[in-house]
């Protein structure tokens, strides 16, 4: 059964630095998404994306954020200069229509 | 702002027991989905409903989904261990644009 990966499973980078997230979403699919669940906590929308552009961000999504697909298979999202507050896990997710299908995630640490 | 709210918060039963979960949401929406995250791991999607559907079946998982109250249930019939975990609610709002908005969660503890 297809599913969606993300590289890396674990990420740890110190304050300031720029991170790249990883994901290879199911392959027919056409939106693509990126949430975060900081721990203990829900899972939070931050970004969807459809035909090469953004459909929709949340408030979290600011300017240190961006997200591409460099390819026809990737698509990343990247934080600029992380913060201590970033530290979180990342799940991108994949959809043909309503049903959105996660990965395993990125568990960041910002140091 | 749209939000689900899962309860309870956490749940201990026995295996072989049903497990029901509820939650609640504010805006009006296309259809809710539920999925299951076991600790530390990812979100695993369990089922779908729509607005227009009041009830649906999925081997021993059970959804029902009121709009005028507002509010969904998760019935686990016949409890397993592996069973637990975290059962999270998920609503779309009426835009079309597929952004969906997580509840709380409840914690599923099934006791072999």
């Amino acid at each position: 059964e297809p599913e969606v990966t993300q590289t890396p499973s674990h990420q740890v980078t110190q304050m300031g630095q720029e991170v790249i997230l990883r994901c290879v979403p199911i392959s027919n699919h056409l939106y693509f998404y990126w949430y975060r669940q900081i721990l203990g906590q829900k899972v939070e929308f931050l970004v969807s994306f459809y035909n090469n552009e953004i459909s929709e961000k949340s408030e979290i999504f600011d300017d240190q954020f961006s997200v591409e697909r460099p390819d026809g298979s990737n698509f990343t999202l990247k934080i600029r200069s992380t913060k201590l507050e970033d530290s979180a896990m990342y799940f991108c997710a994949s959809s043909a229509k309503e049903t959105q299908y996660f990965g395993p995630g990125t568990r960041l640490l910002v140091l | 702002s749209q939000q689900g709210e899962e309860d309870p918060q956490a749940l201990s039963i026995q295996e072989g027991e049903n497990a029901t979960m509820n939650c609640s949401y504010k805006t009006s929406i296309n259809n809710l989905q539920w999925y299951r995250q076991n600790s530390g791991r990812g979100l695993v999607h369990l089922i779908l409903i729509r607005s227009n559907e009041r009830e649906k079946h999925s081997g021993r998982l059970r959804v029902t989904l009121d709009t005028s109250k507002k509010s969904s249930s998760l019935l686990i019939t016949a409890s397993r261990a592996a069973d637990t975990a975290s059962y999270f609610c998920a609503t779309d709002a009426t835009s079309g644009t597929y952004k969906y908005i997580f509840g709380t969660g409840t914690r599923l503890k099934v006791l072999a």
